[in-house]
């Protein structure tokens, strides 16, 4: 099992251009998220999906949106990029109920210049 | 919403010293508590879990006490050694599935054994 991956590990825009993350897992599992993570602010969950199909908004969603059709794949999108999202992006999945092990990808830093 | 408040946020102990990190959250509905621990460079990775229905759980030098009168969690290292220095972060859950899926996380403790 490769886990959950992401691609790429570096990106760097320019404000205003879009671009997506994406992410995968080979697990399995009905549950996917993304997170930020930011200096001394933890992680922030973005958006999140409890199934193919089903998408819902987390604490930060403002400026990406996201979808999910397949199992195995939940790509995020920056629609038009700006500094604010200067970031670390994880995601991350876990099977059924919340009292499963929560699983990260590698992580992609993105600078937005 | 659910609000997890971590302290401390940065903790530097000595090798073999003990190191305790707490957290409090603010939904009463939170029943599931996990800890995760960054490497530099890393993913977050599970180290411990507790349900509100036990009070402590123990994995080698690694312990978690939940009070849930009081609304906080504490983690717990023993005989801390170099490769326990890393970012900790505490989360808080209503368990389950579908919408009650999220979990929240607090802000991070940077623990540092010194040699």
């Amino acid at each position: 099992n490769a886990g959950v991956t992401q691609t790429p590990k570096f990106q760097v825009l320019k404000t205003g251009q879009s671009m997506t993350l994406q992410c995968a897992q080979d697990m399995n599992h009905e549950y996917m998220s993304w997170y930020r993570q930011d200096p001394g602010m933890g992680l922030r969950l973005i958006h999140y999906s409890v199934g193919a199909g089903i998408t819902d908004q987390g604490e930060v969603p403002n400026g990406y949106n996201v979808s999910r059709s397949t199992t195995e794949d939940f790509p995020l999108r920056l629609l038009s990029a700006a500094p604010s999202q200067t970031s670390v992006y994880f995601c991350a999945s876990r099977k059924g109920t919340a009292y499963n092990e929560q699983f990260f990808g590698p992580g992609t830093r993105l600078t937005v210049l | 919403g659910e609000n997890v408040e971590q302290h401390p946020s940065t903790l530097s102990v000595q090798e073999g010293d003990s190191a305790v990190i707490k957290c409090t959250y603010s939904d009463s509905a939170s029943n599931y508590f996990p800890w995760y621990k960054q490497e530099l460079g890393k993913r977050p990775q599970l180290i411990i879990d507790i349900r509100s229905n036990v009070g402590e759980k123990k994995d080698q030098r690694i312990a978690v006490t939940l009070n849930k009168t009081a609304k906080h969690f504490s983690l717990h290292i023993t005989e801390t050694q170099p490769e326990d220095s890393a970012v900790y972060f505490c989360a808080a859950s209503p368990g389950g599935g579908g919408s009650n899926y999220k979990l929240t996380f607090g802000k991070g403790t940077l623990l540092t054994v010194n040699p």
